[in-house]
Formats: structure tokens, C-alpha cells, sequence
């Protein structure tokens, strides 16, 4: 069954440095996105992605961060300079079409030294 | 601005029993709703969804309800087994987005 995979599954990285979170969606989804859950928190939407370009992005997703397609297959999500506070779990998800049920990856956890 | 809401943060059920998960939400825009599971350390798992033209959409052991004019859905679980452990998220989007919001999950024990 195709599956929404992202590597790394676990990053710590010292405060300040960039990290980059890499998804490869499933083969012919069309919608992607990223999502975050901070530990014991809800799942929060930071952006959505489609025909290569943002369609909409939550106040999360500020100029430290940047998502980009740099073929046809990966999806990443970029930090600039991490801080503590973006310590958490990072989904990446997918669909094919708008109104149908997201795929999610199992998970890149980022811890913030 | 919390959109979605699950106001219970957890739930146990006896195995067999029938377990129901609510959510409400206030944003009377949402057309699709879904419901997603998920373990520890692992990404959410569809489960089951359900769009505004409908008020009941069943998959074997579980069954959404949509109420539009209360803004409220709900999660039933039967019977309920000892697998179905997780915590369990509702999630809403609508026309103008593709953003789905997340309630804050509610985590559902079943004793054996």
C-alpha cells in the first residue's frame, strides 16, 4: 500500500542551527502538507503545498521556515535557526484530491538542544 | 482560536462496550470532517469521514454522526476492543481551505 515516508524519524540539533525535514508523498497526490504536534499538544497545520507554490501557511509557519518540492517526488520542510520551542513532532501528509482524506507519514521528531 | 474541540481528553471503555468520542466545532464553513487514530510515536491514521450533505456515514465497527445545527460529531466504536486503544483526533476543513483543523485528540483506553 503506497505510504507517505520522512526521514529523518529522529534530528537533535543544537539551538540556532538549520534542519531540513524530508517527505516523499505518495506517487500521485497532488495536495501536500505540514503539520506539527508539540508533546501532549494538539496536531497544528503549519502549510499547505500545491502546484509548487504555499496555499496557505498558519502563523507557525514564520520567515524561519520554507517548504519546497526540488523534484518530483521529495517534499521538505526547511528550518533556518531552530529554537527550543520547535522541538516537536513534524508530520508530513498528503492527498490527491482537496476534499480527500490526508495520508500522514509516520513522524520526524526534532529535539532542540 | 480553537475551531475544533474535543472536551474530553480521555475516555476508558469495557471491551465490548461502545465507545463514543465527541468533537464539536464552530466554524459552520466546514463541509468535510474525519476522524483520524493515533499510537505513540507514530503519524495519525484515517479512520473514517464524513461530509456535511450527510448526517451518518458507518465503516464495520465504526460509525460517524454529523449534527450541523449543534456543530457537534461524534465517534462510535463498537464494540470496542483492546486494540482500539489510541488517541483519537476529529479534524474539520472547508471550502475555501485546504487546511484541516485538529481537535486535541481524545485518548480512549479499553480495558480487556
Amino acid at each position: 500500500e503506497p505510504e507517505v515516508t520522512q526521514t529523518p524519524s529522529h534530528q537533535v540539533t543544537q539551538m540556532g542551527q538549520e534542519v531540513i525535514l524530508r517527505c516523499v508523498p505518495i506517487s500521485n497526490h497532488l495536495y501536500f502538507y505540514w503539520y506539527r504536534q508539540i508533546l501532549g499538544q494538539k496536531v497544528e497545520f503549519l502549510v499547505s503545498f500545491y502546484n509548487n507554490e504555499i496555499s496557505e501557511k498558519s502563523e507557525i509557519f514564520d520567515d524561519q521556515f520554507s517548504v519546497e518540492r526540488p523534484d518530483g517526488s521529495n517534499f521538505t520542510l526547511k528550518i533556518r535557526s531552530t529554537k527550543l520551542e520547535d522541538s516537536a513532532m513534524y508530520f508530513c501528509a498528503s492527498h490527491r484530491v482537496r476534499t480527500g482524506e490526508l495520508f500522514f507519514g509516520e513522524g520526524s521528531r526534532l529535539t532542540v538542544l | 482560536d480553537q475551531q475544533v474541540k474535543q472536551n474530553s481528553p480521555s475516555l476508558s471503555v469495557q471491551e465490548g462496550r461502545i465507545s463514543i468520542l465527541n468533537c464539536d466545532y464552530t466554524n459552520s464553513m466546514f463541509d468535510y470532517f474525519l476522524w483520524y487514530k493515533k499510537y505513540p510515536a507514530e503519524g495519525p491514521t484515517f479512520l473514517i469521514s464524513i461530509s456535511s450533505i450527510k448526517d451518518k456515514n458507518e465503516d464495520g465497527r465504526f460509525t460517524v454522526f454529523l449534527n450541523k445545527s449543534a456543530k457537534h460529531l461524534s465517534l462510535h466504536i463498537v464494540p470496542s476492543q483492546p486494540g482500539d486503544s489510541a488517541v483519537y483526533f476529529c479534524a474539520a476543513s472547508g471550502l475555501k481551505g485546504n487546511q484541516f483543523y485538529f481537535g486535541t485528540g481524545t485518548s480512549l483506553t479499553v480495558i480487556p
